[in-house]
């Protein structure tokens, strides 16, 4: 099975704009979850789509935003960029059927956002 | 709320020994799964390992092993034979058992990034 693949790897912005990162789960995954990552505040949870519904959502402010379709891929979308969403974003996929090692999260590469 | 505790922010072992990096957590749910992960230079999160509540026994993967106190909340790993290539971040991570298309949220910790020397 193919892993859980993130695109863009690498993004460049200016303060103000808007990205959309996208999210590929492996094949049969349902959940997608994304986090955050930074030197100084580690791996923060950003949210978590399963089924095309947004379960739980982490400490963020509006501007972060996430959506899943229906062959589960997910994207993220940060609007009004800041200087502080520099960071490593990363996806992660599980299949949460309910088997033993369904609640396994699966990471992708993740996709690295400068903001100038 | 869960929290996930990792006290060694950085550790360093020679080549061939052994290392053991801690990880403490606290929850009140009763069924959950317990994870180290492992972040390499290069910044792919790899799983380690992972063990199970439910499971008295200690999970095993080849070289690393984990130690499973339940009742203390701790989640220890033991690395044997330490190789250059384990040179890493490595994160102890949480989830509770939601069941079926049940709530998943993990929590990390801070990590503990593992230097082994040649």
């Amino acid at each position: 099975k193919a892993g859980v693949t993130q695109t863009p790897r690498y993004l460049i912005k200016t303060r103000g704009q808007q990205v959309t990162l996208s999210c590929s789960p492996i094949s049969g995954h349902r959940s997608v979850s994304w986090y955050q990552q930074t030197p100084g505040q580690g791996l923060q949870f950003l949210f978590e789509y399963f089924s095309e519904t947004q379960r739980n959502k982490g400490n963020f402010p509006g501007r972060f935003s996430g959506r899943q379709f229906s062959n589960s891929r997910s994207e993220m979308n940060v609007s009004t960029l800041e200087l502080g969403d520099s960071a490593l974003y990363l996806c992660a996929s599980s299949s949460n059927s309910g088997s033993r090692g369904a609640y396994t999260q699966y990471f992708g590469p993740g996709t690295r956002l400068t903001v100038l | 709320a869960q929290t996930v505790t990792q006290s060694q922010p950085e550790m360093s072992v020679q080549e061939a020994e052994t290392v053991t990096l801690s990880c403490t957590y606290d929850t009140s749910e009763n069924n959950y799964y317990l994870f180290w992960y492992k972040q390499p230079p290069s910044r792919q999160m790899i799983l380690v390992i992972r063990q199970e509540a439910y499971k008295q026994q200690n999970a095993t993967e080849n070289r690393f092993s984990v130690n499973f106190q339940k009742a203390a909340k701790s989640f220890s790993l033991k690395i044997s034979d330490s190789q250059l290539g384990d040179t890493a971040m490595y994160f102890c991570a949480f989830t509770p058992m939601g069941g079926p298309g049940g709530y998943q949220k993990v929590t990390f910790g801070t990590g503990t990034k593992l230097q082994v020397i040649p």
